[in-house]
């Protein structure tokens, strides 16, 4: 069974500050992974995905993630944080879609970020 | 591109009552996902179509939830009779095909008293 592991419930860091929030994941074959962000009263943005080849992947709003398949890990990153990135931020494992098989996406449980002026 | 539309954004009821939810994917997208999202968890897949077809709804509690997209387009999210452990964030996604990315809509939060 899939599973992802998001360690840190909640992290706060400074305005300027860089950022890393970690997610573990568990899965039997080559994983599709994402991280969403979901602000108060609103619905879940993708920011990346990863899906084959080039194991760094670039997002939206300055994000990054690196997969690491010995580390069964796929964690967020972002050099300097803005207060606007504060929101909730959910890593999440799905099959691949080379495989064939239903697109079923398995969430953490959520790092909710704060950011301090 | 109009996103992913929910209704109601909230409903509040009482426990035992019915409600329904309200979902219209993007257009052109085939597949449409409800998922249930409890206060401090991730959001779990309570069904998946494809087109009008159901792919999974190995999670939804069928005693009391059901779903339906006739049309292969807009889609309806039921429950009946609700409980208060069913108090959630109800959320609708759609992609454009099995195992594309996932577009979520803003939520339904629904609240049992």
């Amino acid at each position: 069974a899939q599973s992802v592991t998001q360690p840190d419930i909640h992290i706060t860091v400074s305005e300027g500050a860089s950022l890393e929030l970690r997610c573990n994941y568990s899965y039997g074959a080559t994983p599709y992974l994402f991280w969403y962000v979901q602000s108060p009263g609103q619905g879940l943005q993708l920011l990346l995905k990863y899906f084959s080849g080039d194991t760094l992947v670039q997002g939206i709003k300055g994000f990054e993630a690196e997969f690491k398949r010995s580390q069964s890990s796929f964690n967020l990153r972002k050099p300097s944080v803005h207060w606007s990135d504060a929101a909730e931020y959910f890593c999440a494992v799905g099959a691949n879609p080379n495989t064939g098989t239903a697109s079923k996406l398995t969430f953490g449980t959520g790092t909710r970020l704060q950011v301090t002026l | 591109e109009a996103g992913v539309a929910q209704s109601p954004r909230y409903k509040i009821i009482e426990k035992r009552q019915s409600v329904a939810f309200w979902c219209n994917p993007i257009s052109g997208h085939a597949t449409l996902y409800w998922y249930q999202q409890i206060l401090g968890q991730g959001p779990k897949l309570l069904i998946q179509f494809q087109n009008n077809g159901v792919v999974d709804d190995s999670q939804l509690p069928k005693d009391r939830f059901s779903a339906e997209r006739l049309k292969g387009v807009d889609s309806t999210l039921k429950i009946q009779p609700a409980k208060l452990e069913d108090s959630a964030v109800y959320l609708c996604a759609s992609s454009l095909n099995r195992g594309y990315e996932q577009y979520f809509g803003p939520g339904t939060r629904l609240t049992v008293t």
